[in-house]
């Protein structure tokens, strides 16, 4: 069974550009949410996506938005990136079970310059 | 105002003792707590987890503890490896959340 895909690996922005992200999710997973992986503040949500619909929302700003798909890829965008935008994306999905496991991609390593 | 706290950045054991994690919570309405090992350059991967009805969960090497009173949550790997050197966060789910809120993380070294 195939785990979660995330594309790009490694990508480098400069200020005020923009970014798209992408994560297919493991096969027959309905949810996909993301996290921002930084060395100072750990692992922080984003959001959270399931057939389609955000579900929830963690404290970022409106420059970070995503959607859903009704294959259930997801793509998240990053608008007028900024210097503190740098750092490793990741995406997971989530089967039907509700113990909170989450099933993490590789990441998407974000450097703003 | 951090949910969860890994209050050890980093711990250093030597191969074939115990590692003792630890990780404290602050909300008592979270249902399942979980334990993520990361190496650099990949994705979390799960490693065990415990539900808010237990008090322990075992898994070979690795043993998960919940103190529900004190709001503590504990993972223990009997005997260490090298191998199992890396990032270990914690995670809680639940509240009526769909989100997993996770520590900081603890950096475990594991020398030969």
């Amino acid at each position: 069974k195939a785990g979660v895909t995330q594309t790009p690996r490694y990508l480098i922005k400069t200020r005020g550009q923009q970014v798209t992200l992408s994560c297919s999710p493991i096969s027959g997973h309905r949810s996909v949410s993301w996290y921002q992986q930084t060395p100072g503040q750990g692992l922080q949500f984003l959001f959270e996506y399931f057939s389609e619909t955000q579900r929830n929302k963690g404290n970022f700003p409106g420059r970070f938005s995503g959607r859903q798909f009704s294959n259930s890829r997801s793509e998240m965008n990053v608008s007028t990136l900024e210097l503190g935008d740098s750092a490793l994306y990741l995406c997971a999905s989530k089967g039907p079970t509700n113990t909170g496991e989450l099933f993490f991609g590789e990441g998407s390593r974000l450097t703003v310059l | 105002d951090q949910q969860v706290k890994q209050n050890s950045p980093s711990l250093s054991v030597q191969e074939g003792r115990i590692s003792i994690l630890n990780c404290d919570y602050t909300n008592s309405m979270f249902d399942y707590f979980l334990w993520y090992k990361k190496y650099p350059a990949e994705g979390p991967t799960f490693l065990i987890s415990i539900s808010s009805i237990k008090d322990k969960n075992e898994d070979g090497r690795f043993t998960v503890f919940l103190n529900k009173s004190a709001k503590h949550l504990s993972l223990h790997i009997v005997p260490s490896q090298p191998g199992d050197s890396a990032v270990y966060f914690c995670a809680v789910s639940g509240a009526g959340s769909y989100q997993l809120t996770f520590g900081k993380g603890t950096k475990l070294s594991v020398i030969p």
